[in-house]
C-alpha cells in the first residue's frame, strides 16, 4: 500500500521556469492538500481540495495553481518559478476534511 | 496569539525518561487535535489524535487535552533515541476546513 505518492522527489529549476508537482493517493480519500515547509515557518497550506471537483486557496496560494484531476490525483503547478518558492512541498490526503491527514514523502524544490 | 503555538526547543531528555511536549491554542481553532512526528528530512507522520478533554493513551504515548487552559500535551514514556524528532501539534481552524500546524518542538533523547 503506497499511501500518498509524490513525484519528483527532487528538482532544481531556474527562475522563470514552470513545472508541475504530481501527487496521487491510493486510499480512496476524498480530500487532498498541498503544503510547503520552510525552516522556522512550519507547514503552510497552499491549496486544498475538499472533494473531487473542488479546490480552494490556503494560506499561501500566490504563484501556484492546482488541479484535482480525479479522486486520486492532485497536482500543483508553478507557472513562473521564483527563488522564494524554494521549499519542501508535501502533499497530503484525508478521508474527509475533518479527518487526520496523511502525508507523502515530499518534493525538495530549489529555484536558482 | 497564533492559532497553535509550540516551543521550538530543543527539548533534551535522557534515555528512559518521560518527554513532555506542549502546545497551546487560541479560540480560533476547533477541538480536534493531532500530534505528528517528523524525522529530519522526512514527512510528518500522524502518531496521536485527541478530540475530548482528558487523556488518551497509545503505547508509550499519551495525549492530554485541557480545554479550560487551552493546551494539549504529548507525553512519551521510556524515551528512546529513536524518538528524537520534531513533534508537530495541529488543529483545525475555526472554519473546520484547514489544519493549522504549530512550528514544532525538536526532541533530542540522549543515551
Amino acid at each position: 500500500n503506497a499511501g500518498v505518492t509524490q513525484t519528483p522527489k527532487f528538482q532544481v529549476l531556474k527562475t522563470g521556469q514552470s513545472m508541475t508537482l504530481q501527487c496521487a493517493q491510493d486510499m480512496n480519500h476524498n480530500s487532498m492538500y498541498w503544503y510547503r515547509q520552510d525552516p522556522g515557518m512550519g507547514l503552510r497550506l497552499i491549496y486544498y481540495s475538499a472533494s473531487e471537483g473542488t479546490t480552494d486557496k490556503g494560506e499561501v496560494p500566490n504563484g501556484y495553481n492546482v488541479s484535482r484531476l480525479n479522486k486520486r490525483e492532485f497536482s500543483l503547478r508553478l507557472e513562473s518559478a521564483a527563488p522564494s518558492q524554494t521549499s519542501v512541498y508535501f502533499c497530503a490526503s484525508s478521508e474527509a476534511w475533518d479527518q487526520p491527514q496523511h502525508f507523502g514523502d515530499g518534493t525538495r524544490l530549489s529555484i536558482l | 496569539q497564533k492559532e497553535v503555538e509550540q516551543n521550538s526547543g530543543p527539548l533534551s531528555v535522557p534515555e528512559g525518561a518521560i518527554a513532555s511536549l506542549n502546545c497551546t491554542y487560541s479560540d480560533r481553532v476547533s477541538q480536534s487535535f493531532f500530534w505528528y512526528r517528523q524525522y529530519s528530512g522526512k514527512s510528518p507522520e500522524l502518531i496521536m489524535s485527541i478530540y475530548s478533554n482528558g487523556d488518551k493513551e497509545d503505547g508509550r504515548f499519551t495525549a492530554q487535552l485541557n480545554k479550560a487552559s487551552q493546551y494539549v500535551s504529548l507525553l512519551i514514556r521510556d524515551s528512546q533515541p529513536s524518538d528524537s524528532a520534531t513533534y508537530l501539534c495541529a488543529a483545525f481552524s475555526g472554519g473546520y476546513n484547514k489544519l493549522i500546524f504549530g512550528a514544532g518542538t525538536r526532541l533530542a533523547v540522549h543515551p
